[in-house]
């Protein structure tokens, strides 16, 4: 059974810092997703991540897949208030038909 | 951009009452999903349906739970006899083709049983 774990839970920052939310699972993967989710909200496709040491970014987020690791890292440059949300990751099975989730880092910026 | 719409956004039902929860999923996507969120909780995967016909299920999609796909646009979850461990908001969502790309999630529906 596919196991994904996020660390931190909660993560309280201040505006301008860096921090890095990571996700481990348990099973070999080539396919990883980061959402974001804002209270009450639908889930917001930030990146997809399909292969060994995939880097993607956009604006102030970058995301990365380490398959041999079983990791991938969701780094925050230079945080903004307006970055606080609730962010999952998500591991395809191998079939691609179904979405395991972490349990979700909920990021709070002050300002 | 295509977007996923899911009605009703929000519905109260008494519990042991059967409900349906209806999609729209994007128009070229042929991939299409189900998950729940309990409140405070994480996303879990309740079903994947593709050629008309389920892909890929979890156990918590037992026989209470079914779906399908009535006509070229809906894509229904029905809940026959709703506990109030049913209580969540369920997401519809769907893709092109299988996890290669982006997976995009509707607006959810609150699901309250009493």
């Amino acid at each position: 059974e596919l196991k994904v774990e996020q660390n931190p839970l909660f993560l309280s920052m201040q505006e301008g810092k860096n921090y890095t939310i990571y996700c481990n699972y348990s099973t070999t993967s080539d396919r990883l997703y980061w959402y974001r989710q804002d209270p009450g909200k639908s889930l917001e496709s930030l990146f997809v991540l399909l292969s060994n040491g995939a880097v993607k970014q956009e604006g102030r987020l970058m995301a990365s897949l380490d398959t041999k690791a079983r990791l991938s890292t969701l780094h925050i440059t230079a945080a903004v208030h307006d970055l606080s949300a609730t962010y999952f990751c998500a591991v395809s099975n191998n079939a691609g038909n179904m979405l395991t989730f972490g349990g979700g880092t909920r990021l709070m910026v002050k300002p | 951009e295509p977007e996923v719409t899911q009605t009703p956004s929000h519905q109260v039902t008494q519990m042991g009452q059967e409900v349906i929860l209806r999609c729209v999923p994007i128009s070229n996507h042929l991939y299409f999903y189900w998950y729940r969120q309990i409140l405070g909780q994480k996303v879990e995967f309740l079903v994947s349906f593709y050629n008309n016909e389920i892909s890929e299920k979890s156990e918590i999609f037992d026989d209470q739970f079914s779906v399908e796909r009535p006509d070229g646009s809906n894509f229904t979850l029905k809940i026959r006899s709703t506990k109030l461990e049913d209580s969540a908001m369920y997401f519809c969502a769907s893709s092109e083709g299988r996890a290669r790309g982006t997976i995009y999630f509707g607006e959810g529906s609150w699901l309250t049983v009493v």
